[in-house]
């Protein structure tokens, strides 16, 4: 059974800094996928990486994928207030056989930026 | 206007009730996925769907029946509702390929209370 972990679930930072996001996955995949949540609003994709070593960048983000350690890493660089949000990663469940692909999130960080 | 909406967006119902939350997407993706988010569960997926007609159990099915009978609609009904439905609903779509490398797309959520 795929579970997928996040870590930290909470993060409060000030402005300027860096900061990173894990996202653990406990079986094999090479799919993952990163989303953002604000308060009371749906999920946004962000970020899909699709094989090992695979390395997204847009903006403040960067989120890169190692299949061999079954993490992904969510990078903030110098964090703005509007990174506030609620992060997530999510795993497609393998082995896609059975013809519907079940995307499997973890618990969300939920960052806080600070003035 | 294109893409996935889910209704009613606020719905509060008593125990016991059956209550109905429709899905509609116009995209023809043929996955669809319900999930039900709750604090410190991230998202956890209650039924799936691959195609009009096949529908599978995903994480936390019990009290929820879902049908598909047209492409675009998937609506998940709670055929007794309990006061640990209550949760925010959301109804996610990805497009179909012999490899599924897209995202899924998610609905404004639906947020269910039940009194």
């Amino acid at each position: 059974e795929l579970k997928v972990e996040q870590n930290p679930l909470f993060l409060s930072m000030q402005e300027g800094k860096n900061y990173t996001i894990y996202c653990n996955y406990s079986t094999t995949s090479d799919r993952l996928y990163w989303y953002r949540q604000d308060p009371g609003k749906s999920l946004e994709s962000l970020f899909v990486l699709l094989s090992n070593g695979a390395v997204k960048q847009e903006g403040r983000l960067m989120a890169s994928l190692d299949t061999k350690a079954r993490l992904s890493t969510l990078h903030i660089t110098a964090a703005v207030h509007d990174l506030s949000a609620t992060y997530f990663c999510a795993v497609d469940h393998l082995p896609i056989i059975q013809g519907a692909q079940k995307l499997v999130f973890g618990q969300g960080t939920r960052l806080t930026i600070n003035p | 206007d294109a893409g996935i909406t889910q209704s009613p967006r606020y719905k509060i119902t008593e125990t016991g009730r059956q209550v109905t939350l429709m899905c509609h997407q116009t995209w023809s993706h043929s996955y669809m996925f319900w999930y039900r988010q709750d604090l410190g569960h991230g998202l956890r997926l209650i039924y799936y769907s691959a195609a009009a007609d096949i529908t599978d159990k995903g994480e936390v099915p019990d009290g929820y029946v879902v049908s598909r009978s047209k492409t675009e609609n998937f609506p998940l009904t709670l055929e007794s509702a309990t006061r640990s439905q209550t949760s925010v609903y959301f109804c996610a779509s990805r497009a179909p390929g012999p490899r599924i490398d897209t995202e899924a797309f998610f609905g404004q959520g639906t947020r269910l209370t039940v009194v």
